[in-house]
């Protein structure tokens, strides 16, 4: 079946250190992911996305890996900063093409 | 441009009652779908809806409904609340819902089923 997760709930780091979170997807028909940002009280924001023809992505700060040979996407976020910590989810599109489906979310905790 | 809207933000029902909720999707986008998110399930997918048409449909029972007006905005109703239907309801927009389009999410609305 369709599944996303992520490899560990929760990642603590300290201010300034580059954060690495991780998301295995099982469905290799998939061919648009997403990294959602989720503060508290709030609604999923979007981070950055990348589409199965490309290994890399890069954004402010944030940087998307996919390894579809092993199923994998990870998300490194560079200097983490206090105003990262939140719950983040990595998303990818259903066959069926509207539906997003979530793995469970890494909650990081940056420390300053 | 103004994001994604959800009113109201926070509800409290009781067992039995009925709800609706509603969604203003970011301007010129034409598909909205809705999410419930709980501690124990996560984010799980309830339905979409694109030109007033219900588009696809997630794993949920009956008592979860929704429609979309002309104008883009969309209502969900769930019938008969039970305790477990107390979660966050999260709306997101797309332009046309395409498999390879971001969808933007609203700040959601907090239900307690009592």
């Amino acid at each position: 079946g369709e599944s996303v997760g992520l490899h560990l709930p929760t990642l603590s780091v300290q201010e300034g250190d580059n954060s690495i979170i991780n998301c295995a997807y099982s469905n290799s028909a998939s061919d648009y992911f997403i990294w959602y940002k989720q503060e508290s009280g709030k609604g999923p924001q979007f981070i950055i996305d990348i589409r199965s023809n490309m290994d890399k992505r890069q954004g402010q700060r944030v940087t998307v890996l996919l390894n579809k040979t092993v199923k994998h996407l990870s998300l490194q976020i560079a200097a983490t900063q206090p105003g990262d910590s939140a719950v983040y989810f990595c998303a990818e599109i259903s066959q069926a093409g509207t539906a997003l489906i979530f793995g469970k979310g890494t909650t990081l905790s940056v420390s300053s | 441009k103004a994001g994604v809207t959800q009113t109201p933000r926070y509800l409290i029902k009781t067992r039995g009652q009925q709800v609706t909720l509603s969604c203003s999707p970011i301007s010129g986008h034409r598909s909205v779908s809705w999410y419930q998110q709980t501690p124990g399930q996560g984010l799980q997918f309830l339905f979409e809806y694109f030109s007033e048409t219900q588009r696809n449909k997630g794993n949920f029972p009956g008592r979860f409904s929704g429609r979309q007006f002309s104008n883009s905005r969309s209502e969900m109703n769930v019938s008969t609340l039970e305790l477990g239907d107390s979660a966050l309801y999260l709306c997101a927009s797309s332009l046309a819902g395409g498999n390879q389009e971001t969808q933007y999410f609203g700040p959601g609305t907090r239900l307690l089923v009592l």
